[in-house]
């Protein structure tokens, strides 16, 4: 099946500092990609879909200008989290739609984030 | 709201059971997805059942919708220890975003 990895797994870092994480498709290319929210025993919340070559759509509620994403090529999505808080400690996922009709997705193993 | 709802929320059998999670919904789908997480990793795609579909089998797993009920279940027979996870709905109305349910954790003692 469709393999998609992120990096890093885990960071840790200090408030206010921004922090990115990749998203990539490994054996397969994808024009959009999505990147999720998961707080601890939640459910998976989508923040946005990210789009090669034009901007991202953000999720009601989501700042766009905290949450910065990058879609450069058909196998690469970046999440910028920018002037990173506590509150923004999370486990962040990404996932891409199969071929076909797209309908299924695959997800990276997620990154966990804390904010110091 | 398109989430799905799971219930239970938790639940804890013993290996060699049958595990049945069931998952409600609101509104129109085009399809519904199972996808299973182990503790902090990304998620797997179980299986897929479409709107116009009643019963899905794959392995041991068995999957039924009901539109008129707007609900499906998800039956996993004969468990085992390598079971243990969470496990989601995830509502697919038209368009390629997925809508999650708030899960249901599987604990499978050996």
């Amino acid at each position: 099946g469709a393999v998609v990895s992120q990096h890093p797994s885990r960071v840790i870092c200090k408030s206010g500092t921004s922090v990115k994480i990749e998203c990539r498709s490994l054996d397969f290319q994808a024009t959009t990609m999505f990147w999720y929210r998961q707080f601890p025993k939640q459910s998976l919340m989508l923040m946005a879909t990210s789009n090669e070559g034009s901007k991202a759509t953000y999720e009601q509620g989501v700042e766009k200008d905290k949450f910065l994403i990058n879609h450069a090529s058909l196998t690469l999505s970046t999440l910028t989290v920018t002037s990173a808080h506590p509150e923004d400690s999370s486990f962040y996922i990404c996932s891409a739609p199969g071929t076909g009709f797209m309908e299924t997705q695959y997800f990276g193993p997620g990154t966990r984030l804390l904010v110091l | 709201s398109q989430q799905g709802e799971e219930d239970p929320q938790a639940l804890s059998i013993q290996e060699g059971e049958n595990a049945t999670m069931n998952c409600s919904y609101k509104t129109s789908i085009n399809n519904l997805q199972w996808y299973r997480q182990n503790s902090g990793r990304g998620l797997v795609h179980l299986i897929l059942i479409r709107s116009n579909e009643r019963e899905k089998h794959s392995g041991r797993l068995r999957v039924t919708l009901d539109t008129s009920k707007k609900s499906s279940s998800l039956l996993i027979t004969a468990s085992r220890a390598a079971d243990t996870a969470s496990y989601f709905c995830a509502l697919n109305s038209g368009y390629s975003t997925l809508t999650f349910g708030k899960g249901t954790m599987l604990l499978v003692s050996p």
